[in-house]
């Protein structure tokens, strides 16, 4: 298995709260992304990074920020939490080897109350 | 505008059975077209994957099929076995943007 973990894996705050979530990974991999998964419509790209404090915006980027400055560590902030935020927040690695596979983290469940 | 469709949210088999899961893509650009499963409250796993110059590609029980003029794949399991029950996301990607873009899923449950 891919050494990667998000903290933390459950988290409930308040409308208006920052919120960061952190993707720790061990295999030294350039790529790293953030996505949401709601019912409906699946996996949605958030941030992405191609190496340290080298990043650019996914489809859903709005109300989110992400920085990077370790190859190890891809950290994304909620500024001001809203209810729409509420997801479950993956976050997944990937080499230069097979095209498009990507290593996923077990997830981040956000609540925001 | 979803770029990767599967218009399928469930689909129900009896074991030892054929799956057929579906999916439909508009961007005639993607490199690479991807399945990927995904248990309840772990992270999605890839599972088998197609270039977009092939037309099948087969691992096991999995066979995934592309039919570039229909922009269409589907992904064949044969024979189905409780295991397999889950979520099931089609994926392409793009190369030159090295991103990943997931339809909303299909849950299969394979009836024991």
């Amino acid at each position: 298995d891919a050494g990667i973990t998000q903290s933390p894996r459950h988290k409930v705050t308040e409308t208006g709260t920052p919120v960061t979530l952190r993707c720790h990974q061990t295999e030294n991999h350039r790529y790293m992304y953030w996505y949401r998964q709601d019912p409906g419509h699946g996996l949605r790209l958030i941030h992405y990074s191609y190496g340290v404090k080298d990043t650019d915006k996914g489809e859903v980027s709005d109300g989110y920020s992400v920085s990077r400055s370790k190859t190890e560590d891809f950290l994304l902030t909620l500024e001001s939490a809203t209810s729409s935020q509420t997801s479950v927040y993956f976050c997944a690695i990937s080499s230069t080897g097979r095209a498009g596979e990507l290593f996923f983290g077990e997830g981040s469940r956000l609540t925001v109350l | 505008d979803q770029q990767v469709k599967q218009n399928s949210p469930s689909l129900s088999v009896q074991e030892g059975r054929i799956s057929i899961l579906n999916c439909d893509y508009t961007n005639s650009m993607f490199d690479y077209f991807l399945w990927y499963k995904k248990y309840p409250a772990e992270g999605p796993t890839f599972l088998i994957s197609i270039s977009s110059i092939k037309d099948k590609n087969e691992d096991g029980r999995f066979t995934v099929f592309l039919n570039k003029s229909a922009k269409h794949l589907s992904l064949h399991i044969v024979p189905s076995q409780p295991g397999d029950s889950a979520v099931y996301f089609c994926a392409a990607f793009s190369g030159s943007a090295r991103q990943l873009t997931f339809g909303s899923g299909t849950q299969l449950t394979v009836l024991p």
